[in-house]
C-alpha cells in the first residue's frame, strides 16, 4: 500500500537554528499538508498545498514557517528559527481529490 | 470556526464488548469526516472515510456513521480486542482540505 514517507523521524535542534522536515507525498496525489501535534495536545493544521502554492495556511504557520515542493517527489517544512514552543511532532499527509487523507509517521521535533 | 468534541475522553472496557465513540462537530458544512487511529508516539493511520453525502462506512469490525445535519458521527467496534487499544481521532475536512480534529478518545481494551 503506497505510504508518506518523513525523514528523518526525530531531530534535536537547537533554539535559533534553521531546520527542514522532508516528506514524500503518494506519487499520484495533489494536495499536501503539514499538521503538528504537541505532546498531550490535539492534532493542529499548519498549511495546504496544491497546484505549487499554499492553498490554507492556520494562524500557526507565521512568516517563521515556509514550504516548498522543490521536485516532483519531495515537500518540505523549513521552519527558521526554532523556538522551544515549536518542539512537536510533524505531519505530512496528502490526498488525492475527492479521498481521505494518508498521514506519515511524523517527525519528532525536539528544540532545546 | 469549526470545533470538534469528542466523547468520551478515555474508556476502557473488558474484551468482546462492542463500543461507540462519539463526535460531534460544530459546522455542518463539512466536506468529509475521517477516523482515524493513533498509537502512543506513532502517526495516525486512516480508519474510515465518509463523504459528506454518505450516512455510513463499515470496515470489517467497524461502521463509522454521519449525520451531518445535526453535526455528529459515531464509531462503533464490535468485539473489541486489546489490540484495539488505542486513541481514536475524528477530523472533519473542508472542501479546501483542512482538517480539524477532535481531542481524541483513548480506548483501552482488557484482556
Amino acid at each position: 500500500e503506497p505510504e508518506v514517507t518523513q525523514t528523518p523521524s526525530h531531530q534535536v535542534t537547537q533554539m535559533g537554528q534553521e531546520v527542514i522536515l522532508r516528506c514524500v507525498p503518494i506519487s499520484n496525489h495533489l494536495y499536501f499538508y503539514w499538521y503538528r501535534q504537541i505532546l498531550g495536545q490535539k492534532v493542529e493544521f499548519l498549511v495546504s498545498f496544491y497546484n505549487n502554492e499554499i492553498s490554507e495556511k492556520s494562524e500557526i504557520f507565521d512568516d517563521q514557517f515556509s514550504v516548498e515542493r522543490p521536485d516532483g517527489s519531495n515537500f518540505t517544512l523549513k521552519i527558521r528559527s526554532t523556538k522551544l514552543e515549536d518542539s512537536a511532532m510533524y505531519f505530512c499527509a496528502s490526498r488525492s481529490a475527492g479521498l481521505g487523507y494518508t498521514f506519515g509517521s511524523g517527525t519528532r521535533l525536539t528544540v532545546v | 470556526k469549526q470545533e470538534v468534541t469528542q466523547i468520551p475522553a478515555a474508556l476502557s472496557v473488558p474484551e468482546g464488548e462492542n463500543l461507540v465513540l462519539n463526535c460531534s462537530f460544530t459546522d455542518s458544512a463539512i466536506y468529509n469526516l475521517q477516523w482515524f487511529r493513533q498509537d502512543p508516539g506513532k502517526g495516525l493511520t486512516s480508519l474510515l472515510l465518509i463523504q459528506s453525502s454518505q450516512r455510513e462506512q463499515t470496515s470489517g469490525r467497524l461502521n463509522a456513521s454521519l449525520d451531518k445535519s445535526s453535526g455528529r458521527s459515531t464509531l462503533y467496534i464490535a468485539a473489541s480486542q486489546p489490540g484495539d487499544s488505542a486513541t481514536y481521532l475524528c477530523a472533519v475536512n473542508t472542501n479546501a482540505g483542512k482538517s480539524t480534529f477532535g481531542d481524541g478518545t483513548t480506548l483501552t481494551v482488557k484482556p
